[in-house]
């Protein structure tokens, strides 16, 4: 299995609501990432798991919540969020932090 | 910390015609650079990457060229084709190597 998967796909929610997305990977990545992408621009990177540790954090607000359970899965816990907070949330992994990352198709939140 | 500047932000060819982008990166530590393709609405893909230690590398009609000395890299496209239609983000290492800095990304029209 070569592949990152994420759920949902699309995800609509409200600024009082709370809310999960989930990523997987099988192929014995060590290192899951978190980033945000807006339209048009590059994605930009929220968080950084490394051997299931919390290694990097780019000064994300708290309504951001990331949890590693295990080496394969990867989840962002949402609460409180903004309407400035909907993009699409991609997740990705890589071998040991060090080498290519492979990104999973992404959730596209919206937060009305 | 690491700055990476990419160029053009959009790039309109024919087809057939041969697609250049180039990006500069500003950490002389940087080793490794990837390059992905993101197609609307879809997951960053890599289509190619880079260590310091060659110049140049090749995959059918794709090539990267790296230049230590003046800091930069650039993606080749050859014979274009309208699905190489995309965007291209080009992106080096910082912190460690456990972080991605991105490019902003070039926008790549192919016309039939």
């Amino acid at each position: 299995d070569t592949e990152v998967t994420q759920t949902p796909k699309h995800l609509v929610m409200g600024m009082t609501n709370k809310k999960s997305l989930k990523c997987e990977q099988h192929m014995g990545h060590r290192a899951m990432y978190w980033y945000k992408q807006k339209a048009k621009k590059p994605p930009e990177l929220m968080f950084v798991y490394s051997y299931e540790k919390l290694s990097i954090n780019e000064s994300v607000p708290s309504r951001f919540s990331p949890e590693c359970p295990n080496s394969s899965l990867l989840n962002l816990h949402l609460h409180a969020l903004q309407p400035e907070d909907s993009a699409l949330y991609l997740c990705a992994s890589s071998q040991d932090g060090r080498e290519t990352q492979y990104f999973g198709p992404g959730t596209r939140l919206l937060v009305l | 910390g690491e700055n990476v500047e990419q160029h053009p932000s959009t790039l309109s060819v024919q087809e057939g015609d041969s697609a250049v982008i180039k990006c500069t990166y500003s950490d002389s530590a940087s080793n490794y650079f990837p390059w992905y393709k993101q197609e609307l609405g879809k997951r960053p893909q890599l289509i190619i990457d880079i260590r310091s230690n060659v110049g140049e590398k090749k995959d059918q009609r794709i090539a990267v060229t790296l230049n230590k000395t003046a800091k930069h890299f650039s993606l080749h496209i050859t014979e274009t084709q309208p699905e190489d239609s995309a965007v291209y983000f080009c992106a080096a290492p910082r912190s460690g190597f456990q972080k991605l800095v991105f490019g902003t990304g070039t926008r790549l029209l192919v016309s039939p």
